[in-house]
């Protein structure tokens, strides 16, 4: 079936640090990618999402790119703030595929904290 | 306008006590998706839910578990017989619809099994 894998946790960075958080996956389909992420105490909430092969999803200066020859969609950001420590997720969706009814696989996430 | 909104927020039960957990989904949202987050198993799909109907049951770890919707809104998640592993963090999602629509989370429900 499908799955996604992330880079394990946590990540300490100082402020102004690039972040780079890898998450490769494996789908039948042609899925359509997510990163999410879950500040402390908050729900999850989408940070960007990518849809089809060499697409660039960004938001809030994060950006991924979906690169179906490596099947991965790792997330960048040129330079941490305090305020991105969080738990960020890979998932995946396969449209596409009969019966997926667009429910999302999760990785096991990755623990971002950013130090002053 | 207002999210998606789950009670309790916090559920301390007894082993082999049945529980009830509630979402509220937001307005005109046709999908409505319940996973479980846990430390052994992360973040799992359960149940998905067009309209009032259940197409994918899949991810129910097991028949004590059972969910409904009514009225096309709420749902609720019933487990049966609580085990200490249904230990977890229930987590309802609603969408526009099935298809590329941004899944909105709210902001789950954590269940401790003692």
């Amino acid at each position: 079936g499908d799955s996604v894998t992330q880079m394990e946790g946590p990540v300490t960075l100082s402020e102004e640090a690039f972040l780079t958080i890898n998450c490769t996956y494996t789908a039948t389909g042609y899925p359509s990618l997510f990163w999410y992420v879950q500040y402390p105490g908050e729900g999850l909430q989408l940070l960007l999402k990518a849809t089809k092969a060499d697409d660039k999803g960004s938001n809030k200066g994060f950006e991924a790119t979906y690169r179906k020859e490596t099947t991965s969609f790792h997330l960048e950001k040129g330079s941490v703030q305090v305020s991105d420590s969080a738990v960020y997720f890979c998932a995946l969706s396969d449209f596409m595929t009969t019966d997926s009814w667009g429910k999302l696989q999760f990785g096991a996430g990755t623990q971002v904290v950013v130090t002053p | 306008g207002a999210g998606v909104s789950q009670s309790p927020s916090n559920k301390v039960t007894e082993k082999g006590k049945d529980v009830e957990l509630r979402c509220d989904p937001i307005s005109g949202h046709t999908a409505l998706y319940w996973y479980r987050q846990s430390l052994g198993q992360g973040l799992e799909f359960l149940i998905y839910f067009q309209g009032n109907s259940a197409p994918d049951k899949s991810g129910l770890p097991s028949d004590r578990f059972s969910a409904e919707r009514t009225g096309g809104s709420v749902s609720t998640l019933t487990i049966q017989r609580t085990q200490q592993e249904d230990s977890a963090v229930y987590l309802c999602a609603s969408s526009h619809g099935q298809g590329i629509y941004e899944q909105y989370f709210g902001p789950g429900t954590r269940l401790t099994v003692t």
